[in-house]
């Protein structure tokens, strides 16, 4: 069974950086065209893709967000990481990670996410 | 990077009813078109992957056709379950980005 979970702190300050942690199971990012990506939706609003980490360790970043994300992996933990630097309220949002198997090009299984508040 | 366009924003549709959805891009994506849904406070959930694969577990009544820059999906016989909001996203950019999204609401 496939599973991934979202976890890092509900709350962060303007000016912050933000540090997520996505852990999965039952899959490897290891495996030939494995793919795991973060994504956010603000309160309301529509999705919005972040970051994505591929299993030859390419990344991709959000072209308004890239000066501010970092992604990163740890295949021996099942883990891929985002760091997001200087927090806005704008940033506010549930953050969720995602896997995309290279036969698919879609996102197939998701975390349940987890939500961010940036306020001072 | 690639805009994705969705009509209508919102709907309102009775069960049994037959629904589509447009989705816009702004540049030639190929098929590299997918669907989802998402309910109320849940993550969402993928329905149709490339323009009209159908996600394993996902009902038959569902379906996506389109090429280029213009994709439908349509949920034949809408069922009480199917209320929900809807997302088309490319995968033909590394940069991903989805469509605004459509409520279908009860009418």
């Amino acid at each position: 069974q496939v599973t991934l979970k979202e976890s890092g702190p509900a709350l962060v300050k303007p000016t912050q950086t933000l540090t997520l942690t996505c852990t999965f199971s039952g899959f490897s990012l290891s495996t030939d065209g494995m793919r795991v990506s973060w994504l956010r939706q603000p309160p309301g609003k529509a999705l919005e893709w972040v970051a994505r980490i591929d299993w030859d360790d390419d990344k991709f970043y959000n072209t308004s967000l890239k000066t501010r994300l970092t992604i990163s992996k740890d295949t021996s933990k099942n883990q891929v990481v985002l760091t997001m630097t200087n927090m806005d309220p704008v940033d506010t949002a549930m953050y969720y990670c995602a896997r995309i198997p290279s036969r698919l090009g879609a996102f197939d299984i998701w975390g349940q996410g987890t939500m961010v508040t940036v306020s001072s | 990077d690639i805009q994705m366009t969705q009509s209508p924003s919102s709907l309102s549709a009775s069960v049994g009813d037959r629904v589509t959805i447009t989705c816009r891009a702004s540049q030639s994506i190929s098929s590299y078109l997918n669907w989802y849904q998402q309910k109320p406070g849940k993550a969402p959930k993928l329905l149709i992957y490339t323009t009209s694969s159908l996600q394993s577990g996902v009902p038959s009544r569902f379906s996506g056709s389109g090429t280029e820059t213009y994709f439908t999906l349509t949920i034949n016989n809408l069922q009480p379950e199917d209320f929900a909001t809807y997302y088309c996203q490319q995968s033909y950019s590394n940069y991903r980005t989805f469509g605004q999204g459509t409520k279908v609401e009860i009418k």
